[in-house]
């Protein structure tokens, strides 16, 4: 079992369009998590944390369930500029600083 | 501007030769790191150094080597010994006190043949 999966996709969706990725975590005591986006052959940046007890930013909604092992990042009202992949990231317990990244999620927003 | 700059943004390698590639921050970041990217895999470290002079391996070191004589640069040596050295490299860096906001260069995609 890979330690961050994610579903490749792509999600096609609208404009305007709500939509949500999952990612799950094979180990239960990780500690810190992370969302990073990725443009098409450019470098990731890094979009969002994710705490526990859920994360807004703007139209962005990051949210950790750790009973389940997974985060789940939700979009509203997407726009054009918002495609990309999505990529998940994790500590993982005892990596020290080390971050173990998922191989992400391609989302694509067309009008 | 503040960044991280890799070069060259392309590079290409025959088979048997070490190739170097170069990243350089102005942030003043303590930590550096290479990465790896392949297509349907994700990111993987290949080394990561936390302060100057020393560095640690990451998961798929074999085949590279670097050094960290500067804060400011933290170059990477794709021996012959690595065996599949094409991919996207990249180079990321942080604050000591907040390691996992990592900043990444452009990267660099090297083909060897």
């Amino acid at each position: 079992r890979k330690e961050v999966e994610q579903d490749p996709g792509p999600f096609n969706v609208p404009e305007g369009a709500t939509v949500a990725f999952n990612c799950t975590y094979s180990n239960s005591a990780s500690q810190s998590f992370f969302w990073y986006r990725q443009d098409c052959r450019k470098e990731p940046k890094l979009l969002m944390s994710v705490y526990s007890s859920g994360n807004e930013d703007g139209r962005f909604t990051a949210q950790l369930n750790r009973a389940s092992q997974y985060i789940s990042l939700l979009i509203r009202d997407s726009k054009l500029s918002d495609s990309a992949t999505y990529l998940c990231v994790v500590n993982m317990a005892g990596g020290g600083n080390k971050l173990t990244f998922g191989t992400g999620t391609q989302l694509k927003v067309e009008l | 501007d503040g960044g991280i700059t890799q070069s060259p943004k392309y590079l290409f390698r025959k088979e048997g030769q070490n190739v170097t590639l170069s990243c350089e921050q102005n942030l003043n970041h303590d930590a550096m790191y290479w990465y790896r990217q392949d297509p349907g895999q994700g990111l993987r470290l290949i080394y990561y150094s936390q302060i100057v002079n020393d560095f640690q391996k990451g998961d798929i070191a074999e085949g590279y080597s670097v050094s960290r004589e500067k804060k400011e640069s933290f170059p990477l040596t794709v021996t012959s010994a690595q065996k599949n050295p094409t991919a996207f490299y990249l180079c990321a860096s942080s604050i000591r006190d907040r390691p996992y906001e990592q900043y990444f260069g452009p990267g660099t995609r090297l083909t060897v043949t």
